[in-house]
């Protein structure tokens, strides 16, 4: 696509409940990125995909998180029995290959509330 | 580990006013840095960025000169507009990483 597509924009959820966040990356980026962007924490890096392998998961900030990447696409964040803590703005973006010389294209963002 | 601060806001200003963010690294090496934009309900966009030393980005009127000396990189835009109301992040990288490190940001409202 044209863009970074983000799916939903916003999740309310409930405190314990399991999450799946969806990214759709710019066609052809094989460079997949999460961040989380949260009050007080800034903007934290989660994990990268090249292709469908994720060589560096180290954001990750717990085992409730996980994602995974299909065919080199689409990439969704999961986040089992989510807390309150989990409330955050996640991040996706894409680029054309690991490097950064062209900056990342960054979705919209799906804003997340645990209640 | 590599980190950018920048200069907490907000900032509020009138338009045609100039505008200065400032914004200073901590890193191994000679990252690459980057201005990051955030309109209202939009996603991050790149604003401009510099790999190299003395290198000046530039865009939409806004400027950033990589200051290796003084381990800066300043955005700066002379006559800012109501649509200039956003918020902007500082980020840097390794060269040949990435992974971004990002300032906490700085929301700018500008009245018109």
């Amino acid at each position: 696509g044209a863009g970074v597509s983000q799916s939903p924009s916003n999740k309310v959820t409930e405190k314990g409940k399991d999450v799946e966040l969806r990214c759709d990356p710019i066609s052809g980026h094989t460079a997949l990125y999460w961040y989380r962007q949260s009050l007080g924490q800034g903007l934290e890096f989660l994990i990268y995909f090249q292709g469908n392998s994720a060589p560096d998961k180290s954001g990750l900030p717990s085992d409730r998180f996980s994602a995974e990447r299909t065919g080199g696409s689409v990439s969704t964040l999961t986040i089992q029995r989510t807390q309150q803590e989990d409330s955050a703005v996640y991040l996706c973006a894409s680029s054309l290959g690991w490097g950064l010389e062209g900056g990342y294209t960054f979705g919209s963002g799906t804003r997340l509330t645990v209640v | 580990g590599d980190s950018v601060t920048q200069m907490e806001g907000p900032v509020t200003l009138s338009e045609e006013a100039f505008l200065t963010i400032n914004c200073t690294y901590t890193a191994t090496g000679y990252p690459s840095l980057f201005w990051y934009v955030q309109y209202p309900g939009e996603g991050l966009q790149l604003l401009l960025k510099a790999t190299k030393a003395d290198d000046k980005g530039s865009n939409k009127g806004f400027e950033a000169t990589y200051r290796k000396e003084t381990t800066s990189f300043h955005l700066e835009k002379g006559s800012v507009q109501v649509s200039d109301s956003a918020v902007y992040f500082c980020a840097s990288t390794r060269s040949n990483d990435y992974k971004l490190s990002f300032g906490a940001g700085t929301t700018v409202t500008v009245r018109a």
